[in-house]
């Protein structure tokens, strides 16, 4: 069965310092990688995704990530976060076996110290 | 932009009442799917569907059941609630083939009293 782990349950970082999120997956075959964030509130909006070709993938607001195959990851990367990148962030990966949903990490809470 | 909708984002209910909570999405999509939501489990799926009238069990579906009469509109309903059913639900929906992301709702916070 497909899963998704997210081994950092919370992260600090100050402002303007850079962020790693890690994402890990169990699947059988090449998979559909996602990241989303979710503010206060709010629903979850795609940051980026991951389907074939360069293993790095840009996504909005300055985020990327890398797949790599050989460690089953996809983690999250920015150069420099800012206050407004306090979130949580969740790793999804896919198709399941119903063929049409996702599967989805626990996510990561991220808090930006100023 | 895609849009989807979600009747209320805050609702309060007494155990035993029955809820409705239901979401609209506006580009057409062949796929809605209903999510609670709870602090370190991330997102479980509770139903999806696929066509209209069409519906099929998630992970956690006790408790629950769905409608989708429309292409647009998936409700999901809470027979008789119970406080174990206090959580974030949130709406997605997507378009058929490999390569679509989901499309998330605001959300609905639900207590149950």
């Amino acid at each position: 069965a497909q899963s998704v782990t997210q081994p950092d349950i919370h992260i600090t970082v100050s402002e303007g310092a850079s962020l790693e999120l890690r994402c890990n997956y169990s699947y059988g075959a090449t998979p559909y990688l996602f990241w989303y964030v979710q503010s206060p509130g709010q629903g979850l909006q795609l940051l980026l995704k991951y389907f074939s070709g360069d293993t790095l993938v840009q996504g909005i607001k300055g985020f990327e990530a890398e797949f790599k195959r050989s460690q089953s990851s996809f983690n999250l990367r920015k150069p420099s976060v800012h206050w407004s990148d306090a979130a949580e962030y969740f790793c999804a990966v896919g198709p399941d076996n119903y063929g049409q949903n996702f599967v989805f990490g626990p996510g990561t809470r991220l808090s930006v110290l100023p | 932009d895609v849009k989807v909708t979600q009747s209320s984002r805050y609702l309060v209910k007494r155990t035993g009442e029955k809820v409705f909570l239901e979401c609209v999405q506006d580009m057409d999509h062949e796929n809605m799917f209903w999510y609670r939501q709870d602090p370190g489990l991330g997102l479980r799926l509770i139903y999806f569907s696929y066509d209209v009238k069409m519906k099929e069990k998630g992970d956690i579906p006790e408790g629950y059941s769905v409608s989708r009469e429309k292409k647009e509109r998936f409700s999901l309903i809470l027979e008789s609630a119970s406080t174990n059913q206090t959580s974030m639900y949130l709406c997605a929906s997507r378009p058929s083939g490999g390569y679509n992301e989901q499309f998330f709702g605001p959300g609905t916070r639900l207590t149950v009293l």
